[in-house]
């Protein structure tokens, strides 16, 4: 069974750019959350997906949205980017009707802003 | 309200000793808890979960963890450390939230394995 995919896995951005990243849960997974990562802030809840539906999120500004397809796979989308934009971003799935948050983590986008 | 406190941002073991990474949580339900390890330049994997069941859980690669409600405690131990050992370690809680559930990680510890 394949595993949580993320791409790209690099990518790097100027200021003010957008960019948009993409993951691809885990066969039969129905729930897609999305964290960033830093240094300073550690890993940082998002937004989380079921059913083509935001049912959860984190305390990130607007620029920062996301989108889920039939198919389950999710779309981050970063707008306006800023130097502090600059992380690594996972996304993680559950198995549907799985009842105590497990996740299954991808190996995540890491962004350079410049 | 929920939220995870891990001890030390770094810790520092030699190769065959006891491996000691502190975990407390803050939960009003009761909590699914959780430890993921990260190595470099990868995503988090499972290494145990707590779910109510027995309070000594045991993982992967010779990992266990104690549930102390009491403590509110979660500390994952491992009696004999290996280089591969090496990595960032997270303890997660995690509840339902609006249908689903709502995972929070404590800010990990990085562990360091000398020969």
């Amino acid at each position: 069974k394949a595993g949580v995919t993320q791409t790209p896995r690099y990518l790097i951005k100027t200021r003010g750019q957008q960019v948009t990243l993409s993951c691809s849960p885990i066969s039969g997974h129905r729930s897609v959350s999305w964290y960033q990562q830093t240094p300073g802030q550690g890993l940082q809840f998002l937004f989380e997906y079921f059913s083509e539906t935001q049912r959860n999120k984190g305390n990130f500004p607007g620029r920062f949205s996301g989108r889920q397809f039939s198919n389950s796979r999710s779309e981050m989308n970063v707008s306006t980017l800023e130097l502090g934009d600059s992380a690594l971003y996972l996304c993680a799935s559950s198995a549907s009707g799985e009842n105590t948050g497990e996740l299954f983590f991808g190996e995540g986008s890491r962004l350079t802003v410049l | 309200a929920q939220s995870v406190t891990q001890l030390g941002s770094h810790v520092s073991v030699s190769e065959g000793a006891l491996v000691l990474l502190r975990c407390n949580y803050s939960s009003s339900v009761p909590p699914y808890l959780f430890w993921y390890v990260q190595y470099p330049n990868q995503g988090l994997q499972l290494l145990l979960k707590y779910t109510s069941a027995a309070t000594l859980v045991k993982g992967i690669n010779g990992f266990e963890a104690e549930f102390k409600k009491s403590e509110t405690s979660f500390h994952l131990t491992k009696p004999s450390a290996h280089m591969s050992d090496a990595a960032e370690y997270f303890c997660a809680v995690s509840g339902p939230k609006s249908g689903g559930f709502k995972t929070i990680f404590g800010a990990g510890t990085r562990l360091f394995v000398k020969a």
